[in-house]
């Protein structure tokens, strides 16, 4: 089953708007990841958060994680027409040295 | 720098008949994976080597096998195909460093079994 599951499925907003995902997990994690993925493109790595951080930066990226929720969020600020892709939350976990779990994605479009 | 490279890139296959996929990366990463991505879904992990000379079963192992040839290949074999296994493939490596490093993706297989 998959261990991350994205919130909304889907989401269409307005170009210079900020876009928010949500993700939960259901077990243990030694990190949570983001990734962006384009229309027929392969995944691209966004960020990583530490299961020991709560909040993390990158450019125009806001990642927060709350381990007591088995929750995260990824806000985009400042939404640009070149964001729109789909973003999957990966579970590092914390059992396994060497495995990430995917969650089923959030389809973001921004309309311009 | 090419990164992690699939091949091929578009397959059709007859059900019953084999096929391999291959994979390479060339940043010394220690660890590879296999995900299938089937639609609206996330990816699901196939195999996954941790280091030269070991393989492990992920979440939907059966029907497949695979080889770590060496550090920089991992193969994914389906020996006899079946139209549940029509889908996207994507091999991904990782580095050292415990889990604090993200996973680099290749652009994909996408294959069909009729």
């Amino acid at each position: 089953s998959q261990q991350g599951e994205e919130d909304p499925q889907a989401l269409s907003i307005q170009e210079g708007e900020n876009a928010t995902m949500n993700c939960s997990y259901k077990t243990s994690i030694n990190n949570l990841q983001w990734y962006r993925q384009n229309s027929g493109r392969g995944l691209v790595h966004l960020i990583l958060i530490r299961s020991n951080e709560r909040e993390k930066h990158s450019g125009r990226l806001r990642v927060t994680l709350d381990t007591s929720k088995k929750s995260s969020s990824l806000l985009i600020t400042a939404s640009r027409a070149a964001d729109t892709a789909s973003y999957f939350c990966a579970a590092g976990i914390y059992s396994s040295a060497s495995k990430i779990i995917f969650g089923s994605g959030t389809r973001l479009s921004i309309r311009p | 720098n090419a990164g992690v490279t699939q091949t091929p890139k578009f397959q059709v296959l007859k059900t019953g008949q084999s096929m391999t996929l291959q994979c390479a990366q060339d940043m010394n990463h220690n660890s590879m994976y296999w995900y299938r991505q089937d639609p609206g879904m996330g990816l699901r992990l196939i195999y996954y080597s941790a280091s030269e000379g070991t393989t492990d079963k992920g979440e939907v192992p059966n029907g497949y096998n695979v080889s770590r040839l060496n550090k920089r290949e991992f193969s994914l074999r389906l020996e006899s195909a079946a139209p549940s296994q029509t889908s996207v493939y994507f091999c991904a490596s990782r580095g050292t460093g415990g889990q604090l490093f993200g996973y680099t993706f290749g652009s994909g297989t996408r294959l069909t079994v009729v």
